[in-house]
């Protein structure tokens, strides 16, 4: 199964800037997506990370606030831009290794708070 | 939008068989039935999918019924590590529409 390391793992940020996550993962896999979990919420898809194009982003997510790169099949990030305390979520990296599975892996995540 | 209904919350005992329901009344012939679990502080795990026949693996059971409205995951001797949160999810495979949409699952808590 893929490893998939998050960096930052926790950060504190002030209102009004922007925070890149990175996700790394240790084999070349097909598809990445981006998740949201807010406190004591479920997941929420923000995007699916697409290698060397345009994400695919879902309703009530766009790319200004949350552009998002996959240069290669191992590295995606994600950005959260100009940020509000509403922001203060777990963003999670999720990869899944083989199209048409549906069996994803996911990181430990990265725990954001924004004062 | 979720296609499932779970229960909020249950309770299981320590040994016992944790029988979890999930309702997809509105599920599509070719969509399948994944489920995940997260437990506290960590990214979510595949537990197991299927599309119309029961499934077994190391960690659980599924169980579809016939009309496919509706399945129950099976522990079959509950740990207090299987303390988590269990989603039930409904999806196409294919290429255009490969991603899991999350529900709002059901808590688990196992006791002594």
């Amino acid at each position: 199964s893929a490893v998939i390391s998050q960096k930052p793992s926790r950060d504190i940020c002030q209102r009004g800037t922007s925070l890149t996550i990175q996700c790394q993962v240790d084999s070349q896999v097909t598809m990445m997506f981006w998740y949201r979990q807010q406190p004591g919420q479920s997941l929420t898809l923000i995007a699916t990370a697409n290698q060397g194009s345009e994400a695919t982003y879902e309703s009530g997510f766009v790319i200004d606030k949350f552009p998002i790169s996959r240069p290669n099949l191992t590295f995606s990030t994600l950005t959260v831009s100009n940020m509000s305390p509403e922001d203060s979520s777990i963003y999670l990296c999720s990869v899944q290794e083989h199209q048409n599975t549906g069996e994803l892996f996911f990181g430990e995540g990265s725990r954001l708070t924004v004062l | 939008d979720a296609k499932t209904t779970q229960p909020p919350s249950m309770d299981c005992a320590e040994g016992r068989a944790a029988n979890l329901p999930c309702n997809h009344s509105t599920i599509s012939g070719n969509e399948y039935v994944y489920w995940y679990r997260q437990i506290h502080s960590q990214g979510p795990q595949y537990i197991i999918h299927g599309l119309k026949n029961n499934e077994t693996n190391e960690m659980a059971s599924l169980i579809i019924t016939e009309d496919r409205k509706s399945s129950t995951l099976i522990l079959p001797h509950a740990t207090l590590r299987d303390t988590a949160v269990y989603y039930c999810i409904v999806t196409y495979l294919s290429v255009n529409t490969d991603k899991l949409i999350f529900g709002t699952g059901t808590r688990l808590q196992v006791f002594p």
